[in-house]
């Protein structure tokens, strides 16, 4: 099977504008998670789906949104972006069996958004 | 916060050596999981150990978890080369569908 793909994998962009990123699940999984990884928070949680519904959400201001496609595939989208969004973001998908997510994760490559 | 903490920040050691990292959490406990990091990359799973589980074993990996304390640990033994990189605890917390991860540590597998 074909790994958790994310495009693009390099992104500059300007303080101001937006940005969406996608990414594409293993085939077969349902759930896909988007975590922002920078040097000085860590890891930390944006958002869940599961067949096309936010099932979770982590702490982060509304210009941080997603979706999810019928075909499991999901973009985040980043409004109004600010310095300190520069970041790798994250995709992880896994079977995501309804009543919980108690599977290993499956994560992509990631995408490096850089804000100037 | 209710990511976990790891010990040490940073580890090096030489080839063949067991490399030992602990992970702390704070609340309970679905499942906790080890992942790697290589270089700013993406993250690969390691091992996922339950709740009600106490030990695992993965090849050279071995994790432990004690939900008493709290913590767990991934043991890797005789270690390569390869191994260099950053290791991640992350636990799945119980009624929650996403993974809290730990500050990470990064290990060095010298030559």
């Amino acid at each position: 099977k074909a790994g958790v793909t994310q495009t693009p994998r390099y992104l500059i962009k300007t303080r101001g504008q937006q940005v969406t990123l996608s990414c594409s699940p293993i085939s077969g999984h349902r759930s896909v998670s988007w975590y922002q990884q920078t040097p000085g928070q860590g890891l930390q949680f944006l958002f869940e789906y599961f067949s096309e519904t936010q099932r979770n959400k982590g702490n982060f201001p509304g210009r941080f949104s997603g979706r999810q496609f019928s075909n499991s595939r999901s973009e985040m989208n980043v409004s109004t972006l600010e310095l300190g969004d520069s970041a790798l973001y994250l995709c992880a998908s896994s079977p995501g069996l309804a009543g919980g997510l108690s599977y290993e994760q499956y994560f992509g490559p990631g995408t490096r958004l850089t804000v100037t | 916060s209710q990511q976990g903490e790891e010990d040490p920040q940073a580890l090096s050691i030489q080839e063949g050596e067991n490399a030992t990292m602990n992970c702390s959490y704070k609340t309970s406990i679905n499942n906790l999981q080890w992942y790697r990091q290589n270089s700013g990359r993406g993250l690969v799973h390691l091992i996922l150990i339950r709740s009600n589980e106490r030990e695992k074993h993965s090849g050279r990996l071995r994790v432990t978890l004690d939900t008493s304390k709290k913590s767990s640990s991934l043991l890797i033994t005789a270690s390569r080369a390869a191994d260099t990189a950053s290791y991640f605890c992350a636990t799945e917390l119980t009624g929650a569908n996403n993974l809290f991860f730990g500050t990470g540590t990064r290990l060095t597998v010298i030559p």
